[in-house]
């Protein structure tokens, strides 16, 4: 079974405006971590947050977890058309066992 | 990523027929992993390995099986294809805890 979901499955904004994308999962984790997929193409690390973490940035990513609600956000800032593509969360659930689950993902399409 | 790479990209087969997916690494990475990927799904794990000798079973790997055949080889086989295997696969490699990705095997079973 999925441990993450992804919300919105699709979503769809104007360039310049801010996306958020969220991610639910079921057990306790080590760490969850942000992916990319361009067109089918194979998937790409953007951040990674550790569960002792509540907020990480890089450039324009923002994202933050609540391990109380067992929830994560991904909020890319003034977003351009190049950041369409599909945005997955993964999640190690114990330190050490290196085994990623991934969930369902959201589509972000960002028109120019 | 050009240093994990995926043979073939693209394959039909007929159901009941035998079919190996290659995967092979530059990285230098221990652990390896086979995803399926299938639309509004996202992606599936259906073995992993931590080295050679360590082959670990993921969330779906009944109907495949795995062959590490050295650290920077890891094959995934059907051994009898079905319809429903009809997906994107993704072999990737990790280091510390972050994933590696090829460019994927597209998959048809007809």
């Amino acid at each position: 079974s999925q441990q993450g979901e992804e919300d919105p499955q699709a979503l769809s904004i104007q360039e310049g405006e801010n996306a958020t994308m969220n991610c639910s999962y079921k057990t306790s984790i080590n760490n969850l971590q942000w992916y990319r997929q361009n067109s089918g193409r194979g998937l790409v690390h953007l951040i990674l947050i550790r569960s002792n973490e509540r907020e990480k940035h890089s450039g324009r990513l923002r994202v933050t977890l609540d391990t109380s609600k067992k929830s994560s956000s991904l909020l890319i800032t003034a977003s351009r058309a190049a950041d369409t593509a599909s945005y997955f969360c993964a999640t190690e659930r114990a330190r050490g066992t290196y085994k990623y689950i991934f969930g369902t993902g959201t589509r972000l399409k960002v028109l120019a | 990523d050009a240093d994990v790479t995926q043979t073939p990209r693209n394959r039909i087969t007929k159901t009941g027929k035998r079919i190996m997916l290659e995967c092979s690494q530059t990285k230098g990475h221990d652990r390896m992993y086979w995803y399926r990927q299938d639309p509004g799904l996202g992606l599936r794990l259906i073995y992993y390995s931590f080295d050679v000798k360590d082959i670990n079973k993921g969330e779906i790997s009944d109907g495949y099986s795995v062959s590490r055949q050295a650290q920077a080889k890891f094959s995934l086989s059907l051994e009898s294809a079905i319809p429903n295997q009809t997906a994107l696969y993704f072999c990737a490699t990790s280091d510390y805890d972050r994933l590696h990705f090829g460019s994927g095997t597209r998959l048809t079973v007809v």
